[in-house]
């Protein structure tokens, strides 16, 4: 499968700041998503990254505060805007799940805001 | 929209033993159950797969069976070893007419332990 590398892998940011995370994947893929997972919690879906044009965002999501861009087939970006401490969690993108591939995720960033 | 209940959220067993985890689903359109275990700060790696076309897969140590009518799945892990220590999340998504299996919704995780 192919090879997702997330940066920064975590950061200490202040609360009001905003953070942008980059995910770079090895080989072209048709579906990118990005995920939260709360502290020692599960992952839930934020948004699927849609080439060329605006994300689609799952209930409880919003572009204003997780703005996404997909300028290719190989990379998106997530912003955590204007910080709390409520956004402390792992953010992790994945790739592929096409009919015939899995979908595989990167290593995550690990945000703590204070 | 679907919802994914796993249990339990913790096992113990004793290196050699078997390790079964079970998961329920709400959505009867679901047809695509990956498991992933996530080791300490890593990302989730995908360790098997089954589709709504069977009813069990196994992958050496590892066996998945999926359930339709009941709407439940489990993963089956014998001859634990060490390592497999993780935590494991079931998932469950619907891919249809070319769209994604990538669009997953979570169990809650179990937190196995093997220990030597």
């Amino acid at each position: 499968s192919a090879v997702i590398s997330q940066k920064p892998s975590r950061d200490i940011c202040q609360r009001g700041t905003s953070l942008t995370i980059q995910c770079q994947v090895d080989s072209q893929v048709t579906m990118m998503f990005w995920y939260r997972q709360q502290p020692g919690q599960s992952l839930t879906l934020i948004a699927t990254a849609n080439q060329g044009s605006e994300a689609t965002y799952e209930s409880g999501f919003v572009i204003d505060k997780f703005p996404i861009s997909r300028p290719n087939l190989t990379f998106s970006t997530l912003t955590v805007s204007n910080m709390s401490p409520e956004d402390s969690s792992i953010y992790l993108c994945s790739g592929g799940g096409s009919l015939n591939t899995e979908a595989f995720f990167g290593q995550g960033t690990r945000l703590t805001v204070v | 929209g679907e919802n994914v209940e796993q249990h339990p959220s913790t096992l113990s067993v004793q290196e050699g033993d078997s390790a079964v985890i079970k998961c329920t689903y709400s959505d009867s359109a679901s047809n695509y159950f990956p498991w992933y275990k996530q080791e300490l700060g890593k990302g989730p790696q995908l360790i098997i797969d089954i589709r709504s076309n069977v009813g069990e897969k196994k992958d050496q140590r590892i066996a998945v069976t999926l359930n339709k009518t009941a709407k439940h799945f489990s993963l089956h892990i014998t001859e634990t070893q060490p390592e497999d220590s993780a935590v494991y999340f079931c998932a469950a998504s619907i891919g249809a007419g070319g769209t994604s299996y990538g669009k997953l919704t979570f169990g809650q995780g179990t937190i196995l332990t093997v220990h030597p």
